[in-house]
């Protein structure tokens, strides 16, 4: 069975720094592209990054919103995935998800909240 | 960037009724889209992909269909459990993979 465990979230105050572990378990990680995506308070969903599988070099992607201060990485020996966030802004508020996709299948994990406040 | 226009934004309706939420792309993204479910409190749900094929385990009352940009998530014969809020998203080729806005399915 496919689990995503996100943790890391937390308070953190504006210019700060946080980092998010997605723990993944009834997969092979290398194998398969990984997502994050956010939702901030009684908002909508929005796609934040992207690793690419082996196959695929490991490319990342960004939404112009974090691009130079988020960085998307993964560890396939254990079987986690990272999101190091810098620069924190008070619109960087929300839940964080981690995704995998199999075959162009889709699985969530339950999400980690970040509260970035003074 | 490519966009994704979702709607209604809201739409009301019955235990059995038959509902069906549209969503557009503001280019061709070759069938990669996929529909979410979200309930209150909870992570969402994936649904569907490659725009008509069901996740193993989503009931056959929810289907998804294609036409050029323009794809619809119909969901058949309500169950109280469906009422939620549903998310398109382009999910494949060329990013940002955009949601469209969402919509708020809730009982009348």
């Amino acid at each position: 069975e496919v689990q995503l465990v996100e943790s890391g979230g937390g308070l953190v105050q504006p210019g700060g720094s946080l980092r998010l572990s997605c723990a993944a378990s009834g997969f092979i990680l290398s194998e398969h592209y990984m997502d994050w995506v956010r939702q901030a308070p009684g908002k909508g969903l929005e796609w934040v990054g992207r690793t690419r599988n082996r196959a695929q070099n490991y490319i990342t992607e960004y939404a112009a919103s974090v691009n130079g201060r988020f960085t998307v990485s993964r560890d396939d020996s254990k079987s986690s995935l990272y999101l190091q966030m810098n620069s924190l802004k008070i619109e960087d508020t929300a839940i964080y998800y981690c995704v995998v996709w199999m075959s162009m299948v889709g699985s969530w994990g339950q999400g980690t909240l970040v509260t970035v406040s003074s | 960037d490519i966009q994704m226009t979702q709607s209604p934004s809201v739409l009301s309706a019955s235990v059995g009724d038959t509902v069906t939420i549209t969503c557009r792309a503001s280019q061709p993204i070759n069938d990669f889209l996929a529909w979410h479910q979200q309930k209150p409190g909870k992570a969402p749900k994936f649904l569907i992909h490659r725009a008509i094929f069901l996740k193993t385990g989503v009931p056959p009352r929810f289907s998804g269909s294609a036409s050029g940009t323009e794809f619809t998530l119909t969901i058949s014969s309500l169950q109280p459990d469906d009422f939620a809020t549903y998310y398109c998203q382009h999910y494949d080729g060329s990013s940002p993979y955009t949601f469209g806005q969402g919509t708020k399915l809730e009982i009348k």
